[in-house]
Formats: C-alpha cells, structure tokens, sequence
C-alpha cells in the first residue's frame, strides 16, 4: 500500500512562486506524477520523475528526491489561472493487473489572489 | 495526443435505476483502462482495472456486482452503477493506458447525482 500527504490548501499571491510539497511511502516506487484538477475537471498531466532530481517545464518544475520519499511542484509567475487543485499521484512496481496503478494523494487546493 | 471521450457529462438518475458511463479512446488503443470515483473535496479513488477482454480487478470494498466494468474491445470501457442510491453521487473518471504523458490519459469525468 502508499501513504502519500501533501497539504490541503495554500494560498498564493499573483506572480508569485509557491512551492506545493509531497511525502510518499511506498513498496514499490515506479514514478510520480503531478496533475492540475480544476474543479468539475479531470486532472490534467503536469509532469513526471522517476529518478531524483529536478524536471522543468516551462513555468512548472518538479523535484524527486527517491531516498527521502520526498517531492514538489514549483510554479513560477502565479497567474489567476492557476487556482486549482494539485494531485501528486504515485506509480507503484506492476501489480499484476495488468498495467501499472497511479495513487492519488488528497490534493492541494491553491488559491492565487491578486 | 491521446484523447479519451467520456460520456455522460453529467446524469441524474432516480434511486434504484441503472446508469451506465462509457469511456472510449479515439486515437489509441487502450489495453488498460483505470476507473475511478472521486467524493467532493477528496481525492480520485482506485474502483477497478480493467484489461480488454478480461474481468476487471475490483479495489478492495468495491462492490463488483454494483459497479460492472467491461471492455469488450480495445477502444470501450463502460462502467454501470447498477441499483443506484444517493451515496453513489460522485464524480466517476476513466483513465486509459497508453504510451503518451508517461502512460495516463483521463476523461473528462461523468458527475453522478441519484435522486
């Protein structure tokens, strides 16, 4: 089984940075992802790291540290857009049933304000 | 891209009727495809995997005979609440295996309200 933990709000000011953390323990580790879920929405793909270390994209960047069972997401000039719930989901070794399973954390809902 | 259409949007079904969601993908084939349930201000819930042509593994405490799963063909996947109650309203969500953003592509998610 995954116990992963991320916070469950932050708030966040309009061209601003902030920093969006998440704890994982797992069996066995096979990737983490990070999706954007707008209310009433499906997620949407952020990004993915399955070795340690630092992903950028664009205004989006996420780190790995696989020893720490540790990650986050880094968004860089907050646009209002950007309120949204943010999901580190893990990908656990093959199960057996076929592909691959993604664990949902609980979510972080970001508020960007003027 | 891969694209994955999910029908309904949204339903609104009385108590103890039926509601079938079908999850089809347009531009690939989907050997797997992952179901589920989201409750408001939670977050997305494991139901069930399914492979094409196989009975679906069901998370523990997912009823099987409430919420049948099948995918006959390598571009379908529905999933029927059977006999619904108020307590199934939720957001239901398909996502297909395929080789695109690193294995995942989400529908848009079908809104559940029993009555």
């Amino acid at each position: 089984g995954q116990n992963i933990d991320q916070p469950t709000e932050m708030t966040a000011t309009e061209g601003a940075i902030v920093q969006i953390n998440c704890t994982y323990q797992t069996s066995g580790f096979n990737g983490l992802f990070w999706y954007q879920q707008h209310a009433g929405e499906a997620p949407t793909f952020l990004s993915y790291n399955v070795l340690d270390g630092l992903e950028e994209k664009g205004r989006f960047s996420s780190f790995l540290s696989r020893s720490k069972g540790y990650s986050y997401l880094l968004l860089k000039e907050l646009q209002m857009k950007d309120s949204a719930s943010y999901l580190c989901a893990v990908r656990e070794a093959y199960s057996g049933a076929g592909s691959y399973q993604l664990t949902f954390g609980k979510g972080t809902k970001l508020s960007v304000i003027p | 891209g891969a694209v994955v259409s999910q029908h309904p949007s949204r339903v609104i079904c009385k108590s103890g009727t039926s509601v079938k969601i079908e999850c089809r993908s347009l531009d690939f084939q989907a050997t797997t495809m992952f179901w589920y349930r989201q409750f408001p201000k939670q977050s997305l819930m494991l139901m069930a995997t399914s492979n094409e042509g196989s009975k679906a593994t069901y998370e523990q405490g997912v009823e099987k005979d409430k919420f049948l799963i099948n995918h006959a063909s390598l571009t379908l996947s529905t999933l029927t609440v059977t006999s619904a109650h108020p307590e199934d309203s939720s957001f239901y969500i398909c996502s297909a295996s395929n080789t695109f953003n690193y294995g995942y592509t989400f529908g848009s998610g079908t809104r559940l309200t029993v009555v």
